[in-house]
This record gives C-alpha cells, sequence and structure tokens, in this order.
C-alpha cells in the first residue's frame, strides 16, 4: 500500500448508528487531517493530528470524534448523525504543519439517512 | 478574515485551446499557495505548492504562477483527460488549509 488509504470508500448509516472512518498513511508523515467535503462548499477542515497530539478542533460538533492512536493511523467516530452530515469525508498527511503540502486520500462516501 | 476566491468557476474549452484558472486570495502571512486537482468521487491529487511571489512551476500542460495577491494555473494545449476540479487552497499563519471552492474544467474533443 501507498500513500493515504480510507475505509470504507461508501458508507450508508441510520441516523441512530455508531460507525467508524478509517484513515491510515504510508508516507512516513507526523500530521494528519480529516476534512468535509459537501457540494457546492470548499473543503472543511475537521480536525488535525500532529505527533498525534489534536492541535485544531475546527468547531466540530461532538457526534464526530476523532482517534489518533499514533503517526499512521486517523479514525473519525461516528454517532447520532444528521442527514446534513451527509458529504465525502477525506483524510490527509503531512511531513508536518508548517505549510508543507497535503496529500489526500480517496475519501468515504456517507450517506445519513 | 483568511479567503480564497477561485474564477471562473466553471470552464469549458475545446482540445488544444489553451486558458487560465484564477485564484485570489487574502490572507495574513502566507505559508504557501497549493493547487490540487479532483476527479470526481476522489480525493485531491496534489499539483504544486508555491511559496513567494514571483515563483513559478511546471508540470505538463499545467503552469502554476504566484503574485502577492493571486496564483494563475495557466493550462497550454489542453486535452479531454484534463477535465477535472481544480482546488486552490492558502496556509496562512496556522495549521488550516483554507480551499476556494474550485474550477470545474471540461476540454471537449
Amino acid at each position: 500500500e501507498t500513500g493515504v488509504t480510507q475505509t470504507p470508500r461508501h458508507l450508508v448509516m441510520g441516523m441512530t448508528n455508531k460507525k467508524s472512518l478509517k484513515c491510515e498513511q504510508h508516507l512516513g508523515h507526523n500530521a494528519m487531517y480529516w476534512y468535509k467535503q459537501s457540494a457546492k462548499k470548499p473543503l472543511e477542515l475537521m480536525f488535525v493530528y500532529n505527533f498525534k497530539e489534536q492541535t485544531e478542533n475546527n468547531s466540530v460538533p461532538s457526534r464526530f470524534s476523532p482517534e489518533c492512536p499514533n503517526s499512521s493511523h486517523l479514525f473519525l467516530h461516528l454517532h447520532t448523525l444528521q442527514p446534513e452530515d451527509s458529504a465525502l469525508y477525506l483524510c490527509a498527511s503531512s511531513p508536518g504543519t508548517g505549510g508543507e503540502t497535503q496529500y489526500f486520500g480517496p475519501g468515504t462516501r456517507l450517506l445519513v439517512l | 478574515e483568511d479567503q480564497v476566491t477561485q474564477s471562473p468557476e466553471a470552464l469549458r474549452l475545446q482540445e488544444g485551446e489553451s486558458s487560465s484558472l484564477n485564484c485570489s486570495y487574502t490572507v495574513s502571512g502566507l505559508r504557501g499557495l497549493f493547487w490540487y486537482r479532483q476527479d470526481p468521487g476522489k480525493g485531491p491529487e496534489f499539483l504544486f505548492t508555491l511559496y513567494s511571489a514571483g515563483e513559478e512551476k511546471e508540470k505538463e500542460r499545467l503552469k502554476a504562477t504566484l503574485t502577492k495577491k493571486e496564483s494563475f494555473l495557466h493550462i497550454t494545449a489542453p486535452k479531454p483527460e484534463d477535465s477535472a476540479t481544480y482546488l486552490c487552497a492558502v496556509q496562512a499563519g496556522t495549521d488550516k488549509l483554507i480551499f476556494g471552492t474550485g474550477t470545474r474544467l471540461q476540454v471537449f474533443p
């Protein structure tokens, strides 16, 4: 495996379900990110982790809970989501956070019914 | 407030018809400007990073330039496979990348 991988690629869940998104990077980077991409809107940064420590939480509702056990893995735990949370969720990584290039995974397409 | 504006929103070109995409930004303390290409249903694919005014980078039919207020992505003699959404993003004084809404490019044979 190379680059940034995400699983699952597609997810359908009800508003009462609990699910998790997984991201893994094989680039030896120290920083990882979660973004949300909705139709007709710019990518929205959700969370930033640098050396496993959360450095940014962009006012994200508590129904989204990130977890970063090590510099290579990042999770996004989902519970009691709303239909408006349906979107493409993208993971990215970069060597550090000081103006360095971020490399994105393929995303998870989430549909909340 | 840091802001990124991309224009046009959509662009239709004939194969071989060169053009430019614009990314205007207002940030305090630019640390980097990034161009990405995104195909439908996929994650953004990195193209270029520019750090200072006057910098230029090229890759195949694409050339990115940077001034103190904007960046251009020039596409020379485009092919249908260049059809995608092109995203611009800037990083200022924090860890955040601020993205524009993108330019959707369609190149017809």
